[in-house]
């Protein structure tokens, strides 16, 4: 496809439950980022790839949160032992680089997650 | 630390009447600047976005907003609204990372608009 693609678009777990949720970024781009957005706390950065290594993992907010991205594409964002808390909209992006000309991150639509 | 205000979390506008929303920055560097646009249960989309050069920035859909330094501030405007201009728009700022370039976008807490008949 021609955009960043999410999966799955829902997913309602239970509390303690792990997650594993999928981002296909656009085709070439080296940069992949992952956001939440939740009603407490707004669109927030968790992770930054540069290929398959993350140089900033700045934003997870617990060791539940852990990300992988393989062979410069796909990358999972995993959440251990879900928690109410961790109910938002994943949304990730990818661009084709990070400086000047090449850092338009472009938006997937989202991951909503529901803890139970 | 770089932060992002919005001032107005919902703003209502008449269909044709002028769009303001309202965004100032806090950064010790230069930022890059953006502003994006969420419709219901979709992902972001770009509106448009300041890097260097000419503080006046045009967008899609007829927006625009202006860098100005002096204010940090980078307001988003439209001459007239109509009603598919109704979304949540959000303010997002950038910042050199070292060597690593710009990455991690920090956003406003977004403003709703409401375009009315």
């Amino acid at each position: 496809g021609a955009g960043v693609s999410q999966s799955p678009s829902n997913k309602v777990t239970e509390k303690g439950k792990d997650v594993e949720l999928r981002c296909d970024p656009i085709s070439g781009h080296t940069a992949l980022y992952w956001y939440r957005q939740s009603l407490g706390q707004g669109l927030e950065f968790l992770i930054y790839f540069q290929g398959n290594s993350a140089p900033d993992k700045s934003g997870l907010p617990s060791d539940r949160f852990s990300a992988e991205r393989t062979g410069g594409s796909v990358s999972t964002l995993t959440i251990q032992r879900t928690q109410q808390e961790d109910s938002a909209v994943y949304l990730c992006a990818s661009s084709l680089g990070v400086h000047r000309g090449r850092n338009e991150q472009f938006f997937g639509p989202g991951t909503r997650l529901t803890v139970l | 630390a770089q932060s992002v205000t919005q001032l107005g979390s919902h703003v209502s506008v008449s269909e044709g009447a002028l769009v303001l929303l309202r965004c100032n920055y806090s950064s010790s560097v230069p930022p890059y600047l953006f502003w994006y646009v969420q419709y219901p249960n979709q992902g972001l989309q770009l509106l448009l976005k300041y890097t260097t050069g000419a503080t006046l920035v045009k967008g899609i859909n007829g927006f625009e907003a202006e860098f100005k330094k002096s204010e940090t501030s980078f307001h988003l405007t439209k001459p007239s609204a109509h009603m598919s201009d109704a979304a949540e728009y959000f303010c997002a700022v950038s910042k050199p990372q070292g060597s690593g370039g710009y990455n991690k976008l920090i956003f406003g807490a977004g403003t709703r608009l409401a375009v009315h008949p």
